[in-house]
């Protein structure tokens, strides 16, 4: 079935460090690709998406490309900051919005 | 702006007992959806449903019900709880236009 594989964590990093997380799915056929950010505490939000082959998702400074040759989707931030402490998921569509997720990875950012 | 409600946030149950998890949306989306979380694990699909009066087994529905008798509103029921369904339950809701939303979680606990 399809599946979602992201690296584990934690990732720790310094304050202003450049970020990647890898992610990778195994899907037939061209599915919506997302990643979700989880704050302590709190429900998942959306961080960014990618509808289609090559798109680039981005938003707050991260960023997200639809690879289908190498079915990657790798978030990268250039300069993190201690609020962006948080877990990461990456997520696939499997049909009607319903996701299908990685594992997730806990970001921790240090002063 | 409410967005996805879940009620209770948390919970604890004996073995053998039975609840109900209530989550209500006021976006009037047609799709909505429960997950649980188990520690260090993404967000496996429970249930899902595309409108009113029509719901679906996602990848883990044993132990599970669910009903949808009003685009509001999308309980989970579990009739004989069990320690394996000590996890965080989300609640989401999207459409055919727009991503899936979260709500904050419920924390269940069997003992």
């Amino acid at each position: 079935g399809d599946s979602v594989t992201q690296m584990e964590g934690p990732v720790t990093l310094s304050e202003e460090a450049f970020l990647t997380i890898n992610c990778t799915y195994t899907a037939t056929g061209y599915p919506s690709l997302f990643w979700y950010v989880q704050y302590p505490g709190e429900g998942l939000q959306l961080l960014l998406k990618a509808t289609k082959a090559d798109d680039k998702g981005s938003n707050k400074g991260f960023e997200a490309t639809y690879r289908k040759e190498t079915t990657s989707f790798h978030l990268e931030k250039g300069s993190v900051q201690v609020s962006d402490s948080a877990v990461y998921f990456c997520a696939q569509e499997r049909g009607r919005r319903a996701l299908t997720f990685g594992s997730g990875t806990r970001l921790q950012v240090q002063p | 702006n409410a967005g996805v409600t879940q009620t209770p946030k948390f919970r604890i149950l004996k073995i053998g007992q039975s609840m109900t998890l209530q989550c209500t949306q006021d976006m009037n989306h047609n799709y909505m959806y429960w997950y649980r979380q188990d520690p260090g694990m993404g967000l496996k699909l429970i249930y899902y449903s595309v409108g009113a009066g029509i719901t679906d087994k996602g990848e883990v529905p044993n132990g599970y019900n669910v009903s949808r008798s009003t685009t509001e509103d999308f309980p989970l029921r579990l009739e004989l709880a069990a320690p394996s369904q000590t996890s965080v339950y989300f609640c989401a809701s999207g459409n055919r236009q727009t991503e899936a939303f979260f709500g904050q979680g419920t924390r269940l606990t069997v003992v």
